[in-house]
């Protein structure tokens, strides 16, 4: 069975500083895509980023940065030089891949998400 | 682009009582999704629909119907509504069979059943 999970119920911080979203996966799948939506406190689910289980590469997107480790089933965001904008609830998602037979492929398992609060 | 469109936004139901969410997506996406979303719960799939005239449960479908009649449409009907079921409800749309397609969501709906 597919499960994520979020430890961090809850963050505060003050401007500027780092923080980072933990986040640990579960699958038996060999292929697999993982997902950071960000809801921000009007409601909305915003896409942040995806990236399938073959690419470990860390990437970085202005001020926010993910690292993708399969050893340790783990999908961390960090944010850098945090801001007021950046309060909201974040979610770490995973899909399985696209051999999977039945249909579910595209179906999205979320963890529980991580409310970010940050301060001036 | 409207993007994903649901309707209504906000909703109060007597226990017992049914009603219809629409969602619409003007992407021309095949694959289209209900999720409910409870405090501390994040995101749970209710229903799912892999191309018209098809649909398929998810992990918490009981309670709920659903329909994809046309490719742009997918309704999600309660037909005696439970308090259990206030909730914010959230459709979203992706494009083919292949995983990996982030999904677009709509906006919401929050139900409250008294």
């Amino acid at each position: 069975a597919q499960k994520v999970t979020q430890a961090q119920t809850e963050i505060s911080v003050v401007e500027k500083e780092d923080v980072t979203l933990d986040c640990v996966y579960e699958t038996r799948d060999t292929t697999y895509y993982l997902f950071w939506y960000k809801q921000p406190p009007s409601g909305e689910l915003v896409f942040l980023i995806r990236r399938n289980s073959f690419d470990e590469q860390n990437e970085i997107s202005g001020r926010y940065s993910w690292n993708f480790q399969k050893s340790t089933s783990s999908f961390n965001f960090t944010i850098t030089a945090s801001q007021v904008v950046d309060s909201a609830v974040y979610f770490c998602a995973l899909s399985r891949g696209p051999l999977v037979y039945g249909g579910s492929q595209g179906n999205l398992i979320f963890g529980k998400g991580t409310k970010l609060s940050v301060k001036p | 682009n409207a993007g994903v469109t649901q309707t209504p936004k906000f909703r109060v139901l007597k226990t017992g009582q049914s009603m219809t969410l629409l969602c619409a997506q003007d992407m021309n996406h095949e694959y289209m999704y209900w999720y409910r979303q409870d405090p501390g719960m994040g995101l749970r799939l209710i229903h799912y629909s892999v191309g018209e005239g098809t649909t398929a449960k998810g992990e918490v479908p009981d309670g709920y119907n659903v329909s994809r009649l046309k490719k742009q449409n997918f309704l999600l009907g309660l037909e005696s509504a439970a308090p259990s079921q206030t909730s914010v409800y959230f459709c979203a749309s992706s494009y083919s069979r292949q995983a990996g397609y982030e999904q677009y969501f709509g906006p919401g709906t929050r139900l409250t059943v008294t």
